[in-house]
């Protein structure tokens, strides 16, 4: 079946450097995406959205790509904090609301 | 503050008994909600759409008869584990969409079930 999957289960990071964390998905028919972040014992927290009429968008300290050619997406968190240590999934959807998510990432920041 | 509210944030229950999880949109309404379960150091799994004033509409693989979910207005959603196992044990997490076309998903704190 359609899927979304990551291709690094774990990245270690230093503190203040750049991260970047890797997505791929297999649902051509997706049409919007989101990151989550997800600290241990919690639920999901929304970090940044994009749908697939864009390949980039850009919050506070994060960056979204998508690459539809590929089907792949990527979120980029520039000066890694202490803080940003944490499990990110990106899930797609291409109905309203019904998500599927990748297998996830745990980020480790190092001092 | 949290949108998404759910209770009880953790419960141990025996083995054969019954447990429910509400899941509750503070300040919107929520047609359709959704509860995933998420496994340690795994994704999190949707098992089933719940459906205000209709049934819920289960994932394959996700027995309907076990997982009982109930949409009975719309603020207030419940997952009702039904003779509760040791593998059932997991954190349940359910989510709400905030508009009409789904795009506004917010998420509970989730629910650890302990089943001994």
């Amino acid at each position: 079946g359609e899927s979304v999957g990551l291709h690094l289960p774990t990245l270690s990071v230093q503190e203040g450097d750049n991260s970047i964390i890797n997505c791929a998905y297999s649902n051509s028919a997706s049409d919007y995406f989101i990151w989550y972040k997800q600290e241990s014992g919690k639920g999901p927290q929304f970090i940044i959205d994009i749908r697939s009429n864009m390949d980039k968008r850009q919050g506070q300290r994060v960056t979204v790509l998508l690459n539809k050619t590929v089907k792949h997406l990527s979120l980029q968190i520039a000066a890694t904090q202490p803080g940003d240590s944490a499990v990110y999934f990106c899930a797609e959807t291409g109905t309203a609301s019904k998500l599927t998510f990748g297998t996830g990432t745990r980020l480790q920041v190092t001092l | 503050g949290a949108v998404v509210s759910q209770h009880p944030s953790r419960v141990i229950c025996k083995s054969g008994t019954s447990v429910k999880i509400e899941c509750r949109s503070l300040d919107f309404q929520a047609t359709t909600m959704f509860w995933y379960r998420q496994f340690p150091k795994q994704s999190l799994m949707l098992m089933a759409t719940s459906n205000e004033g209709s049934k819920a509409t289960y994932e394959q693989g996700v027995e309907k008869d076990k997982f009982l979910i109930n949409h009975a207005s719309l603020t207030l959603s419940t997952l009702t584990v039904t003779s509760a196992h040791p593998e059932d044990s997991s954190f349940y997490i359910c989510s709400a969409s905030r508009s009409p076309s789904g795009n506004t998903i917010y998420f509970g704190e989730g629910s650890w079930l302990t089943v001994v």
